[in-house]
């Protein structure tokens, strides 16, 4: 249980096109999904924590207005990376948990990962 | 800023070595989490820890929370070319908004 799908898995374009990526929970609700991005051989750095119905919280140094996240029901959150650039590239992961709130100790779940790679 | 450091950041061991990952920071979790990730893939959790001084055991790998739930250790014992991978430790509060450490990676040589 508790399957987390991302989608899609990879995604080449060009610069300055706009790239939405799927996060859904497959077997759970989902009230809470984080975004993460993942540069080469480096560690998971937290982008954005999404509840459902309500506005993102990003992380300081984050762009809200670049990367635009929906959570618009407990099983599917969006990420859509606007206006896209070479340096947006990265591997982009996404978690759910069914939790809410930093007192929850429910885990997170996560999916797999979209490389999306600019050119 | 949560800051997790793990040493060492490289490790490259023999088949049948044993090693030990550490993961240190200056701020208390309440829990704190291991993972493995693998080329390509989202991170696997290996194990939670959430007791100060806490041991948990996972076939040859062994965790251990520090006393006062600032550090952590991961030891590996007679590594395997399949333990091959990023170790990543994550603190947090309870277990959303986790801190990712900076992150480990082990290759494991036949």
């Amino acid at each position: 249980g508790a399957v987390v799908s991302q989608h899609p898995s990879w995604v080449i374009c060009k610069s300055g096109t706009s790239v939405k990526i799927e996060c859904r929970s497959l077997d759970f609700q989902a009230t809470t999904m984080f975004w993460y991005r993942q540069f080469p051989k480096q560690s998971l750095m937290l982008m954005a924590t999404s509840n459902e119905g309500s506005k993102a919280t990003y992380e300081q140094g984050v762009e809200k207005d670049k990367f635009l996240i929906n959570h618009a029901s407990l099983t599917l959150s969006t990420l859509t990376v606007t206006s896209a650039h070479p340096e947006d590239s990265s591997f982009y992961i996404c978690s759910a948990s069914p939790g809410t709130g930093y007192r929850s100790n429910q885990p997170q779940h996560f999916g797999d990962g979209t490389r999306l790679s600019i050119l | 800023t949560q800051l997790l450091e793990q040493s060492p950041q490289f490790l490259s061991i023999q088949e049948g070595e044993n090693l030990t990952v550490y993961c240190n920071s200056s701020s208390v979790f309440s829990s704190l989490q291991w993972y493995r990730q693998e080329p390509g893939e989202g991170p696997v959790l290996l194990v939670t820890v959430v007791t100060g001084g806490e041991v948990k055991k996972l076939k040859r790998l062994t965790f251990q929370f520090g006393d006062a739930r600032k550090d952590s250790s991961l030891h590996i014992t007679a590594a395997q070319p399949g333990d091959t991978g990023l170790y990543l430790c994550a603190g947090g509060r309870g277990a959303n908004n986790l801190f990712f450490g900076t992150g480990t990676r082990l290759t494991v040589i036949p």
